[in-house]
């Protein structure tokens, strides 16, 4: 089955920016989707199709996806930021989402 | 907005029935799904079910197992539990999916409006 692979954590400083990968195999080929999670809160999309921002979600958020790393950048980072981030894709041979481990973003 | 409930501690091999409301969009135009997160495994998708609930997909450890449904007029999701193991334990997660197209294909999700979730533990 399709794994996607990200790292435990990232640290960034205050109005820097931040870069969280996401890898996998070939993944340019498939959409990638990217969910940000407060402690205590349930998920909230950030990123979906590659590069999209839902309404609601700050320009400082965008995304990338080439090769084998999909990746979420988030520029002039805010205290806010602070959080778990998700890679997400759909595999079509096992007809199932797939989700990265997860990147401690630390401000 | 999503609210789940009917979360709880159960004995292994037990059932229990998740249900989740939705207000605040047409509930009738969107597939919807379950998605789960334990503290070992990270998130994990569950279930999905077509706007009219005559499609289910299930990951393979809940096939056999579990049911999502679908009440329109109610506005309500379910999931009904069963042969409950200590690895179901979680909290879950009911999700609005967006369904897209790819590679030729129109069998790709993502998860646009998640509950706060309902914890699910399992005790042997």
């Amino acid at each position: 089955s399709y794994e996607l692979t990200q790292s435990v954590s990232v640290s960034v400083a205050l109005g820097q920016t931040a870069t969280i990968p996401c890898e996998g195999d070939n993944i340019e080929s498939e959409n990638v989707h990217w969910y940000q999670q407060k402690a205590g809160q349930a998920p909230l999309l950030v990123i979906y199709r590659d590069n999209k921002r839902p309404s609601g979600i700050p320009e400082r958020f965008s995304g990338t996806n080439s090769a084998n790393t999909a990746a979420l950048i988030i520029s002039g980072v805010q205290a806010g930021d602070e959080a778990d981030y998700f890679c997400q894709m759909w595999d079509t041979d096992t007809g199932s989402a797939v989700f990265g481990g997860g990147t401690k973003l630390t401000v | 907005e999503l609210v789940e409930s009917g979360g709880g501690v159960v004995q292994t091999g037990e059932s229990l029935r998740l249900s989740c409301a939705a207000s605040g969009f047409a509930f009738t135009d969107f597939w919807m799904s379950w998605v789960r997160q334990s503290p070992g495994k990270g998130l994990e998708w569950v279930a999905n079910i077509h706007l009219d609930g005559g499609e289910e997909w299930y990951v393979d450890s809940v096939k056999g197992r579990f049911v999502i449904s679908r009440d329109n007029v109610k506005k309500s999701l379910d999931l009904e539990m069963r042969g409950l193991r200590a690895e179901d334990t979680a909290v879950y997660y009911c999700a609005r999916a967006q369904k897209y197209c790819g590679g030729g294909m129109c069998r790709h999700w993502y998860f646009d409006l998640w509950g706060r979730g309902s914890q699910v533990t399992v005790s042997s």
